[in-house]
């Protein structure tokens, strides 16, 4: 099985930066994403990394150590409405025919103040 | 916009009445779709994986007679919930994933189901 382990909560400042670190315990790795979820909302995708290194994507970017179980995720430029919980998940290639499950880890909850 | 398509958004039913669910895949095939269960403050956890034209594979501890799913066409899985009681009282939340975008599971904007 798996084990995701990332912060319960973190409060940044308006157009200040923050790092959400995510650590992980798996077999058969087949992937990290990073999702958004406002409250009372579905998650929505932001970033996938299946090999080492850093993805960039306008404000946000998501770096991956496979050999340390390791992921950020990296918010620039705060506003208000990144207000949210995000998700960390793994997806590995699971038992029986739920391949490319993923498991998600308990989700921090960001609070951006003025 | 939105890839996926989950209806209705919120539902309250009697104890007993049985609810469906439906989710669908707006633009793309979804040979697998996937069904979670959020309770307030907690993480998302799988309760199953939906593969279409056969049987759906349950996690441990979700009593497939309670929770029917029906993944009948490649763009479209049921979920339904039967004989409702108040603690199947959730945030069910479907998901696709996309075979074109590597996998990429892509989420409906999930059903807040209240039993009274």
């Amino acid at each position: 099985g798996q084990n995701i382990d990332q912060p319960t909560e973190m409060t940044a400042t308006e157009g200040a930066i923050v790092q959400i670190n995510c650590t992980y315990q798996t077999s058969g790795f087949n992937g990290l994403f990073w999702y958004q979820q406002h409250a009372g909302e579905a998650p929505t995708f932001l970033s996938y990394n299946v090999l080492d290194g850093l993805e960039e994507k306008g404000r946000f970017s998501s770096f991956l150590s496979r050999s340390k179980g390791y992921s950020y995720l990296l918010l620039k430029e705060l506003q208000m409405k990144d207000s949210a919980s995000y998700l960390c998940a793994v997806r590995d290639r699971g038992s029986g025919a739920g391949s490319y499950q993923l498991t998600f880890g308990k989700g921090t909850k960001l609070s951006v103040i003025p | 916009g939105a890839v996926v398509s989950q209806h209705p958004s919120w539902v309250i039913c009697k104890s007993g009445t049985s609810v469906k669910i439906e989710c669908r895949s707006l633009d793309f095939q979804a040979t697998t779709m996937f069904w979670y269960r959020q309770f307030p403050k907690q993480s998302l956890m799988l309760m199953a994986t939906s593969n279409e034209g056969s049987k759906a594979t349950y996690e441990q501890g979700v009593e497939k007679d309670k929770f029917l799913i029906n993944h009948a066409s490649l763009t479209l899985s049921t979920l339904t919930v039967t004989s409702a009681h108040p603690e199947d009282s959730s945030f069910y939340i479907c998901s696709a994933s996309r075979p074109l975008a590597k996998n990429i599971q892509y989420f409906g904007a999930g059903t807040r189901l209240s039993v009274l």
